[in-house]
């Protein structure tokens, strides 16, 4: 069965630095990887997926992924944060097939001013 | 504009009482899903349906029970509250014409409290 870990459980960055949220996976079979973002008191939203294809995905409001199959990785990237992406940060994977997501424990992303 | 609405939003109720939760969506979805978040562990899938009259057993499934009489209701019931059932649990909905490659969408969630 699919697992994720999500290495960090909180990220403090300095407004317009960048950052990388990391994703790693296990699977003995391909996947989907998702991302998804809560914002304060909201559910959750998709910023990217990677299906098939290309392996930089990119996603809303400047974020971007790369799925590393050697590494059973799929990293989250902005070059330069704002304020207003203070936000918890979801890894999910599913298995291809019909097997529904698993989600990571989450990633605090915190911005400073 | 299609919307997955969730209610109530906040609850607080009682061990030993029954619960239902209400998640109804007007995408006309056929996937929708049942999960609760904590602190430490993230979102864990309580159940899910692909279709009217499907139900499946997720990862914390056990003191959880849902139905699916039509497309646009997924009410979860819990039978016999438990203080370890605090939680905030969140109902979402996909398309479902990809399998699991569809997005899924979030309703703003319902924070219950047993006390």
């Amino acid at each position: 069965a699919q697992s994720v870990t999500q290495l960090d459980s909180q990220v403090p960055v300095f407004e317009e630095a960048p950052v990388e949220l990391r994703c790693n996976y296990s699977s003995s079979v391909s996947v989907y990887l998702f991302w998804y973002v809560q914002y304060p008191n909201q559910g959750l939203q998709l910023l990217l997926k990677y299906l098939s294809g290309s392996t930089l995905v990119k996603g809303i409001n400047g974020f971007e992924a790369e799925f590393n199959k050697s590494q059973t990785s799929f990293h989250l990237r902005k070059p330069s944060v704002h304020i207003s992406d203070t936000a918890e940060y979801f890894c999910a994977v599913s298995e291809k097939g019909n097997t529904p997501l698993v989600f990571g424990k989450g990633t605090r992303l915190s911005v400073i001013a | 504009d299609a919307e997955i609405t969730q209610s109530p939003r906040h609850k607080i109720t009682e061990t030993g009482r029954q619960v239902t939760l209400a998640c109804h969506q007007t995408w006309n979805h056929n996937n929708m899903f049942w999960y609760r978040q904590d602190l430490g562990h993230g979102l864990r899938l309580i159940h899910y349906s692909y279709g009217v009259h499907d139900t499946n057993k997720g990862e914390v499934s056990d003191g959880y029970s849902v139905s699916r009489s039509n497309t646009e209701d997924l009410p979860l019931t819990l039978e016999s509250a438990a203080s370890s059932q605090t939680s905030v649990y969140f109902c979402a909905s996909s398309e479902g014409l990809a399998g699991v490659r569809d997005t899924q969408y979030f309703g703003p969630g319902t924070r219950l409290t047993v006390l």
